[in-house]
């Protein structure tokens, strides 16, 4: 069975620091791997997705995340932080199927920007 | 044009009350889920549908009955509704491959009283 742990459930970051989220999977097959941001009352946004072709990923909006298989992570970062950044941001893993992509999530991270 | 639109964007009802939530997407996606919501933004697959076909159906109570008369819709009927079943209800579609990500809708709000 594939699980997700985002570590800490709220990140406090000064305008223009680093970003780090953290995030380890457990999964018995190669994951697919993902990290999704949600906004004040809106949907899930794709910030990027590790497929197995590189282990580096950028995302959208400046977000990078590096699959490190040897330690079952995930993080994402963000060298420098904007306000726009506020918001909640969510792991997920993938075992995939030929029918469907059934997501894990982690339980979330809630960032909040100070200037 | 949104890609996943679902509707009621909000829903306070009555526990007891029977409700529908309806989804529609125009990216013609094969696969269609139902995510909840709680109230601390924790995020669990309901069901999942395959080109109308019913392919994931995590544990939910039966009074949960997704439909989904074609691939570009999927809703949700729920009866006799209870407290708990308060959250926010997503809708999603991926073209169904593994590595393909979700679409996600803008959610409702569901408020049982």
């Amino acid at each position: 069975a594939q699980s997700v742990t985002q570590l800490g459930s709220h990140v406090s970051v000064s305008e223009g620091a680093l970003v780090l989220l953290r995030c380890n999977y457990s999964s018995s097959v190669p994951p697919y791997l993902f990290w999704y941001v949600q906004y004040p009352n809106q949907g899930l946004q794709l910030l990027l997705k590790y497929t197995s072709a590189a282990t580096l990923v950028k995302g959208i909006n400046g977000f990078e995340a590096e699959f490190k298989k040897s330690e079952t992570s995930f993080h994402l970062t963000k060298p420098s932080a904007h306000m726009s950044d506020a918001a909640e941001y969510f792991c997920a893993v993938s075992e995939g199927s030929a029918a469907g992509n059934k997501l894990t999530f982690g339980g979330g991270t809630r960032v909040l920007v100070k200037p | 044009d949104t890609a996943v639109s679902q509707t009621p964007k909000y829903l306070v009802t009555q526990m007891g009350n029977d409700k529908s939530i309806k989804c529609e997407q125009n990216l013609g996606h094969d696969t269609m889920y139902w995510y909840k919501q709680d109230s601390k933004k924790f995020l669990k697959i309901m069901f999942s549908y395959n080109n109308k076909e019913l392919i994931i159906n995590e544990t939910v109570p039966n009074r949960f009955s997704p439909k989904s008369p074609d691939k570009a819709h999927l809703n949700l009927h729920i009866n006799s509704l209870e407290l708990g079943d308060s959250a926010v209800y997503f809708c999603a579609s991926t073209p169904g491959t593994g590595n393909s990500p979700l679409h996600f809708g803008n959610g409702t709000r569901l408020t049982v009283t």
